[in-house]
C-alpha cells in the first residue's frame, strides 16, 4: 500500500518568517494531495489540495508543490502568523489505495510572536 | 462545514466493556472512515465503507468492528475496550473515489480506564 512520510515532526519560527514542510509518498500513481491544518482540540480542516496534474498551487499565504519524478510534495506557508500555530498532516490518495487517505505523522508548527 | 456529527463527544469507559461510538452525515456520500489520532502516530485508519453493509478493514482494525446498515450512519464499536485504545477518534467522509478531499467529524475522545 501507500507510505506517506512527513518532516519535520515539529517547526519552530519566528513571526514573518517562512515555514515549510515536506513529505513523500510511494506509491507512483497516488494521484491527489491534501494538507490539513488541525488546531488544539478540533477537527482537521482542509487548507489546500494538489493534483497530480500540476505541479505548484497557491492560496494567499499557502502554497503546495508536487514533484511527482521524486515523489514528493511541500507546503509553504510565507509570513507567518500566530495563528498559523497548529499541527499540519500531508495526506495521499489515488487509484491504487482503495480511496483510502494515507496520512503522514503530523507536523506541530508554533509561529513565535 | 460538511454536515458529519460525532456521538458521544467524550466517553470514560471501563476495561472490559463494549463501547460503540457513531458518526451520523447528512451528505448522502458514500465514503465513511474511521480513524485514531495518537501522538506520534497521525491519523491511522482503523475501518472504513464504501456503502451500505460493505466495509473494510484499515491498518489498526484489531478490536474494532464496524457497521453500516444505512448510508448516513457509521458505527464504531470496541468489543471489550482495552487501555491500549484510549484515545481521539475521529470520522471522514468522502463523496467518491475522486480527487476531493475528506470532511472529519468533531472527534470523539474515548478514555478507557
Amino acid at each position: 500500500g501507500e507510505n506517506v512520510e512527513q518532516h519535520p515532526s515539529t517547526l519552530s519560527v519566528q513571526e514573518g518568517d517562512s515555514a515549510v514542510i515536506k513529505c513523500t509518498y510511494s506509491d507512483s500513481a497516488s494521484n491527489y494531495f491534501p494538507w490539513y491544518k488541525q488546531e488544539l482540540g478540533k477537527r482537521p480542516q482542509l487548507i489546500i489540495d494538489i493534483r497530480s496534474n500540476v505541479g505548484e498551487k497557491k492560496d494567499q499565504r499557502i502554497a503546495v508543490t508536487l514533484n511527482k519524478t521524486a515523489k514528493h510534495f511541500s507546503l509553504h506557508i510565507t509570513e507567518t502568523q500566530p495563528e498559523d500555530s497548529a499541527v499540519y498532516f500531508c495526506a495521499a490518495k489515488g487509484p491504487n489505495t482503495g480511496n483510502q487517505f494515507y496520512f503522514g505523522t503530523g507536523t506541530s508548527l508554533t509561529v513565535i510572536p | 462545514d460538511a454536515g458529519i456529527t460525532q456521538s458521544p463527544r467524550h466517553k470514560v469507559t471501563e476495561t472490559g466493556t463494549p463501547v460503540t461510538l457513531r458518526c451520523h452525515q447528512t451528505e448522502n456520500h458514500r465514503y465513511m472512515y474511521w480513524y485514531r489520532q495518537d501522538p506520534g502516530h497521525g491519523l491511522r485508519l482503523i475501518h472504513y465503507s464504501y456503502g451500505v453493509k460493505d466495509t473494510d478493514k484499515g491498518e489498526v482494525s484489531d478490536g474494532y468492528s464496524v457497521s453500516r446498515s444505512k448510508t448516513e450512519d457509521f458505527l464504531l464499536t470496541l468489543e471489550s475496550a482495552t487501555s491500549s485504545q484510549t484515545s481521539v477518534y475521529f470520522c471522514a467522509i468522502n463523496a467518491d473515489r475522486g480527487l476531493t478531499e475528506a470532511f472529519f467529524g468533531q472527534g470523539t475522545r474515548l478514555t478507557v480506564v
